[in-house]
């Protein structure tokens, strides 16, 4: 069975400070691995995602994260918080071949920016 | 254009009522998932469709839930005999197909709170 873990439930940093929210997770084979943001009343929205070749991998809105197999993580960063990064973040995973539609949720990563 | 809309965004009911929930996917989306979200907690996967069948249920936590897409298009979770712990917010996703791991477009949820 698959599972993620996000270290820290909640978050701050300053504005234009960096940001980085971790995300580890436990497979058996290495998964594809997503971070979603959500804005309250919103839906979820997908940043980016890993499923083969560059392990760092480039999202929306200036993010990006890094794939290491080798310490099962997949954290989400981005050089420079701004005050509209406020939201919430998950991490999540789903398998390879005929399982690749069920994604695993962490339990999420609230980020607050300060001004 | 349209995104995944859901109907109600809020609902309150008593303990032991029927409920349903719907789901409008986006227009030629052939997959559809329903997931749940409590409190704290990430969204867990309930049942994803494939066109008008259910090709995974697993996430479903008992009997008392059942979910339908008569036209392979809306969708509607129902639930029987509600209990407190059902409490939740009940979100729908959907993609273009089947193949890879495609983005899953989530829609706003529906709170249901059962008094």
């Amino acid at each position: 069975a698959q599972s993620v873990t996000q270290l820290g439930s909640h978050v701050s940093v300053s504005e234009g400070a960096l940001v980085l929210l971790r995300c580890n997770y436990s497979s058996s084979v290495p998964p594809y691995l997503f971070w979603y943001v959500q804005y309250p009343n919103q839906g979820l929205q997908l940043l980016l995602k890993y499923t083969t070749g560059a392990t760092l991998v480039k999202g929306i809105n200036g993010f990006e994260a890094e794939f290491k197999k080798s310490e099962t993580s997949f954290h989400l960063t981005k050089p420079s918080a701004h005050m509209s990064d406020a939201a919430e973040y998950f991490c999540a995973v789903s398998g390879r071949g005929g399982s690749n539609y069920k994604l695993t949720f962490g339990k999420g990563t609230l980020l607050t920016v300060n001004p | 254009g349209a995104g995944v809309s859901q109907t109600p965004s809020n609902k309150v009911t008593e303990k032991g009522k029927y409920v349903e929930l719907r789901c409008d996917p986006i227009s030629g989306h052939t997959a559809l998932y329903w997931y749940r979200q409590s409190l704290g907690q990430g969204p867990e996967f309930l049942i994803y469709f494939q066109g008008t069948g259910a090709a995974d249920d697993s996430g479903l936590p008992n009997d008392r839930f059942f979910a339908v897409r008569p036209e392979g298009s809306v969708s509607t979770l129902k639930i029987q005999r509600t209990e407190r712990g059902d409490s939740a917010v009940y979100l729908c996703a959907s993609s273009a197909g089947v193949g890879g791991p495609g983005e899953q477009y989530f829609g706003p949820g529906t709170r249901l709170t059962v008094t």
